[in-house]
């Protein structure tokens, strides 16, 4: 299957609170997968990204969990601000089909200052 | 290096029109994927070209193409324009060599408003 599920589809956190974005796939030849933050009137750049040997990836704030058995990855933001609201996607790279990247459906993030 | 560029940023255009969308890549990338982005909705894949063949193609009908030039520059055409086709166009450029040099980096994008 390739899809990449996203979830929530938008989320509202205090100013200083953890924000959690979570995704779940299940095709096993992804073996990638990066996350990206666009701003209103921006395309996507690429915020952090881990491969599957690994569990977790941190840089500053934001790091990434990652759970091979259960075919999932998440995004948290730690002390989050007011300048971290954007939209948030997730994507994972698939070896099936020439290293295509398969992208989540997005999440809105909204922090509240 | 001079980031992923789209050109025009900004277009309007009637139903039924055709309109042709321009990305040049970051230099030395080989790989440009075009995307369609509507409110509320993710990034919906229309294709990647790759040494100007294409790779990839999602789910989009004949009405979308695309092509890719010698030096990298993709072009991007739809034809008899639909109100539902107005969206934002992205461009992302990678190096695109296999395993490596996947990270996409994207253009600000066009606006196509139909109208």
């Amino acid at each position: 299957q390739q899809q990449v599920k996203q979830s929530p589809q938008s989320l509202i956190v205090q100013k200083g609170g953890i924000s959690i974005i979570n995704c779940a796939y299940e095709n096993t030849a992804f073996d990638y997968f990066p996350w990206y933050q666009q701003f209103p009137g921006k395309g996507p750049a690429l915020l952090i990204a881990i491969r599957p040997d690994v569990s977790e990836k941190k840089e500053g704030r934001f790091t990434i969990s990652f759970n091979k058995s259960a075919k999932q990855f998440s995004l948290h933001i730690m002390d989050s601000q007011p300048g971290d609201s954007a939209t948030y996607f997730c994507a994972a790279r698939s070896r099936d089909s020439n290293y295509q990247l398969i992208w989540g459906a997005g999440t809105k993030l909204i922090i509240k200052p | 290096k001079a980031g992923v560029t789209q050109t025009p940023r900004y277009l309007i255009k009637t139903r039924g029109q055709q309109v042709t969308l321009s990305c040049s890549p970051i230099s030395g990338h080989r790989s440009v994927s075009w995307y369609q982005q509507t409110p509320g909705q993710g990034l919906q894949f229309l294709f990647e070209y790759f040494s100007e063949t294409q790779r990839n193609k999602g789910n989009f009908p004949g009405r979308f193409s695309g092509r890719q030039f010698s030096n990298s520059r993709s072009e991007m055409n739809v034809s008899t324009l639909e109100l539902g086709d107005s969206a934002l166009y992205l461009c992302a450029s990678s190096f695109g060599q296999g395993a490596q040099g996947t990270e996409a980096f994207f253009g600000q994008g066009t606006r196509l408003t139909v109208v």
